[in-house]
């Protein structure tokens, strides 16, 4: 089966750029997505289609694509970013694939 | 905008099963395609399977597999997961989302199903 690996943390001070990587097997030959969620709520999509934002969703918010990793880069963080963020994959025999999801923490 | 509405919390003992029900609006199209995902407690997120197209296609998680059901009723635009052989194992919020093109854009506000005796 195919899968995401995404580091379990990432911290980042506010103001200053995050990172989040998700790793696979030739994943840059696939569409990467990247879901937001905050404590009790249910995810929300930041990333689709490797760069794409949804509407309403902020432009401190972009994503790449290539190779074996896809990225999630949150420049600017503020305070109201800090959540866990998935990564997500559609492989044709598995179907939709998550990672592990990170946390992101602000301090 | 599309909307997701989903089912009250259920209480289920094990080995029973337990159906949670998505009703959508404002889809222009019948056929919509729903995505079903499932959450344990501190766990990551859970793909269970998808049901799309005209003719009701299905796909589902090897892991679920002769588990679990989805369908759907178009007349009430509204989709089902019927999950069977209940364990405590299955305690965990569930999603419904839409999704047509490899993302899921839209989510419901979550089922918690908890398993217990």
């Amino acid at each position: 089966s195919y899968e995401l690996t995404q580091p379990p943390s990432v911290s980042v001070s506010p103001g200053q750029t995050a990172s989040i990587t998700c790793s696979a097997d030739n994943l840059g030959n696939k569409y990467a997505s990247w879901y937001q969620q905050k404590t009790g709520q249910s995810p929300v999509l930041v990333i689709y289609q490797d760069t794409q934002r949804p509407s309403g969703i902020p432009e401190r918010f972009s994503g790449s694509n290539s190779g074996n990793t896809a990225t999630l880069t949150i420049s600017g963080t503020q305070a109201l970013d800090e959540a866990d963020y998935y990564c997500q994959a559609w492989d044709s025999s598995t179907g939709v694939v998550f990672g592990g999801g990170t946390k992101l923490t602000v301090l | 905008q599309v909307q997701l509405v989903q089912s009250g919390a259920e209480v289920q003992k094990p080995g029973a099963s337990v159906k949670v029900a998505c009703k959508a609006s404002g889809y222009t199209h019948i056929t919509f395609p729903i995505h079903w995902v499932r959450q344990a407690p501190g766990q990551r997120l859970e793909w269970m399977g998808w049901i799309h197209g005209g003719i009701d296609n299905t796909k589902y998680s090897q892991k679920f597999q002769g588990r679990v059901s989805i369908t759907r009723d178009t007349s009430a635009n509204t989709a089902y997961m019927e999950l069977r052989s209940l364990r405590s194992e299955d305690t965990a919020v569930y999603y419904c989302a839409n999704g047509a093109s490899g993302y899921l854009d839209y989510w419901g506000q979550g089922t918690l199903v908890t398993v217990s005796s």
